[in-house]
């Protein structure tokens, strides 16, 4: 059975970077799909954030390219997001989850099969 | 981006009765090189994260009971609950993956009258 586990500070300060980390279980990373992450405002619906494949290829949302960065680390079996800059608007449950579908240089075409249970990020001074 | 909308924003249907969910997209989903509809459906109960129930805008995903259906085509979705049991309490969002970025709908909340 596949688990994904969120990790990470709950609270970050204004201009800081958020860092969060995914653990997943019961299935190795490198062996296929694509992962991401995605995030809920208080209140709010869901954004996508970005994804990722095995190869180490990157697929971000434009709204929030110049800030976020996803990287694997395959020997943990895990995978991080660093957002940068952040402000109050960035306050949100992020969710880590795994993808069925795919990704090309165009951007992602996928539904989320497997969640997280998320993390609450704040941002505050 | 394509722009996903539903309504109402809120439903509240009796137990075993019907409850209705659309969703529309300011764009088209439909591709017509295989003739599918790239638009899902997910349940969110509160304190959890979403659960897909619904792909190829009709697909249920294994385990998610019959009493869900999901119809429509291009731009015009409806999710349907046949009838509503007390577990099925959530917030609802349709997504779109026929385009990147992928969106999501606002969600609709559904209760129990």
């Amino acid at each position: 059975q596949v688990q994904l586990q969120e990790s990470g500070p709950g609270l970050v300060k204004p201009s800081e970077t958020l860092s969060l980390t995914c653990a997943v279980s019961g299935y190795s990373i490198s062996n296929g799909y694509y992962w991401g992450w995605i995030r809920q405002p208080p209140g709010q619906g869901l954004e996508w954030i970005g994804s990722f494949y095995q190869s180490g290829s990157t697929f971000y949302n434009p709204s929030l390219k110049s800030r976020v960065s996803i990287s694997i680390d395959t020997s943990k079996n895990q995978f991080s997001l660093n957002l940068s800059s952040v402000t109050a608007a960035d306050t949100a449950v992020y969710y880590c989850g795994r993808l069925h579908g795919f990704c090309t240089s165009s951007g992602c075409y996928a539904t989320f099969d497997i969640w997280g249970r998320g993390t609450m990020v704040t941002v505050s001074s | 981006d394509i722009v996903m909308t539903q309504s109402p924003d809120s439903l509240a249907v009796s137990l075993g009765e019907r409850a209705t969910i659309n969703c529309k997209s300011s764009q088209s989903v439909l591709s017509t090189s295989n003739n599918k509809d790239y638009l899902a459906w997910y349940q969110q109960k509160p304190g959890q994260p979403p659960k897909l129930l619904i792909s190829w805008a009709s697909a249920r995903e294994s385990g998610v009971p019959d009493r869900f259906s999901g119809g429509g085509s291009g731009t015009d979705f409806t999710l349907t609950i046949s009838s509503l049991q007390a577990e099925d309490v959530a917030v609802y969002y349709c997504q779109q993956y026929y385009s990147s970025p992928l969106t999501f709908g606002q969600g609709t909340t559904v209760e129990i009258k």
